[in-house]
């Protein structure tokens, strides 16, 4: 069963744009994970925030939790066109099992 | 430091035939899972080990799929028969346990499966 649900599903952007994509989810967590899926690849861990964490960035990257609305945002500042991907939120409880939302896709244009 | 292993990378087999995976993950790794990502979708967890136990295994379908870690290292997944919704990317992915907590997940370039 897919846990979270992300929002947009498509999301088509300008090179040098910011990008932001939501994801909701349904029950506690321990904490919340972004991975970004080129075509035809395997998942890349981008960020993980902590239930008790409220905002965390990498690089160019900042992601919040709100656990009161169980929600997240990735934000891709300054976007370029290799960070066309899709990205996908998820969470994961004290055993380390991830539930993974449907995705978001993004596209960069130059 | 190598990544998460899997073989072959791509496979195309016929409905009620078998097919097996491979994975080996990133030494000292001791959890290992298995996903399935049909197209368009998330993954989704088939089976998590924790060394050569099984932690989780509620959403694999028992009745066609197994998977083994022998000796808490590499793992093998099998499906048997298969069936045409069989088809999709099987991922493997590893990561460590730092106290009770897991961390990131490192995963494998996935093994493409058409079931015609």
């Amino acid at each position: 069963s897919q846990q979270g649900e992300e929002d947009p599903q498509a999301l088509s952007i300008q090179e040098g744009e910011n990008a932001t994509m939501n994801c909701s989810y349904k029950t506690s967590i321990n904490n919340l994970q972004w991975y970004r899926q080129n075509s035809g690849r395997g998942l890349v861990h981008l960020i993980l925030i902590r239930s008790n964490e409220r905002e965390k960035h990498s690089g160019r990257l900042r992601v919040t939790l709100d656990t009161s609305k169980k929600s997240s945002s990735l934000l891709i500042t300054a976007s370029r066109a290799a960070d066309t991907a899709s990205y996908f939120c998820a969470t994961s409880s004290n055993t380390g099992k991830l539930i993974f939302g449907q995705g978001t896709t993004l596209q960069v244009k130059p | 430091e190598a990544g998460v292993a899997q073989s072959p990378r791509y496979k195309i087999i016929e409905k009620r035939q078998s097919v097996a995976f491979w994975c080996n993950p990133i030494s000292g790794h001791a959890t290992l899972y298995w996903y399935q990502q049909i197209l368009g979708q998330g993954p989704k967890l088939l089976i998590q080990f924790q060394n050569n136990g099984v932690v989780d295994d509620s959403q694999l379908p028992k009745d066609r799929f197994s998977a083994e870690r022998l000796k808490g290292v590499d793992s093998t997944l099998k499906i048997q028969p298969a069936k045409l919704e069989d088809s999709a990317v099987y991922l493997c992915a590893s990561s460590t346990l730092q106290g009770v907590s897991y961390n990131e997940q490192f995963f494998g370039p996935g093994t493409r499966l058409t079931v015609l």
